[in-house]
């Protein structure tokens, strides 16, 4: 129950696609689910994040697409770019504790 | 600002030894957790810390111990190493009140 499953594990894209990555939970206790965008040597960095209030969140070329009785979120990026190939985690937390649960990762390649 | 700084960046040690890692968050932010991130498991949650206590603990086993100073300031040990350990660990900081947890660029833990 405490698992968030994603999918897909790589995706490669031209250069201006829109890859989706998709993740599932089972905890209805989640409110909070952010994704990470990680470079190699890197540390995972904070790209955007929603609460279960809201179905959608765009930032900039990135949104979020939230369903909630479904259980479901899925990262967008629009007009994707070569410098966006990296790894992309979703996660999810519970209120009241930075204790997130990560999905196991989409590596993204776009080409240009 | 600066962001969450960890220390050393890389480590080699010899299994059986003990390993201690530093992380220094944000100025500002209370909160801090640690991660491992292994190619085979993905991220797993060890332990979360504020105001010198510790508010969580993941699956892990007791050579894994952590501890947080008045100052915020982190750290995590690992004893009786093993070639398992090996992984890159993440220390993460966060203003309490907030979601968001920022994410340091690591330590690169090598058990030879």
């Amino acid at each position: 129950q405490q698992q968030v499953k994603q999918s897909p594990q790589s995706l490669i894209v031209q250069k201006g696609g829109i890859p989706i990555i998709n993740c599932a939970y089972e905890n209805t206790a989640f409110d909070y689910f952010p994704w990470y965008q990680q470079f190699p040597g890197k540390g995972p960095a904070l790209l955007i994040a929603i609460r279960p209030d809201v179905s959608e969140k765009k930032e900039g070329r990135f949104t979020i697409s939230f369903n909630k009785s479904a259980k479901q979120f899925s990262l967008h990026i629009m007009d994707s770019q070569p410098g966006d190939s990296a790894t992309y985690f979703c996660a999810a937390s519970s209120s009241g504790t930075y204790k997130y649960i990560f999905g196991t990762g989409t590596r993204l390649k776009v080409l240009a | 600002k600066a962001g969450v700084t960890q220390t050393p960046r890389y480590l080699i040690k010899t299994r059986g030894q003990q390993v201690t890692l530093s992380c220094s968050p944000i100025s500002g932010h209370r909160s801090v957790s640690w991660y491992q991130q292994t190619p085979g498991q993905g991220l797993q949650f060890l332990f979360e810390y504020f105001s010198e206590t510790q508010r969580n603990k993941g699956n892990f086993p007791g050579r894994f111990s952590g501890r947080q100073f008045s100052n915020s300031r982190s750290e995590m040990n690992v004893s009786t190493l093993e070639l398992g350990d090996s992984a890159l660990y993440l220390c993460a900081s966060s203003l309490v009140g907030t979601f968001e947890a920022f994410f340091g660029q690591g330590t690169r833990l090598t058990v030879v």
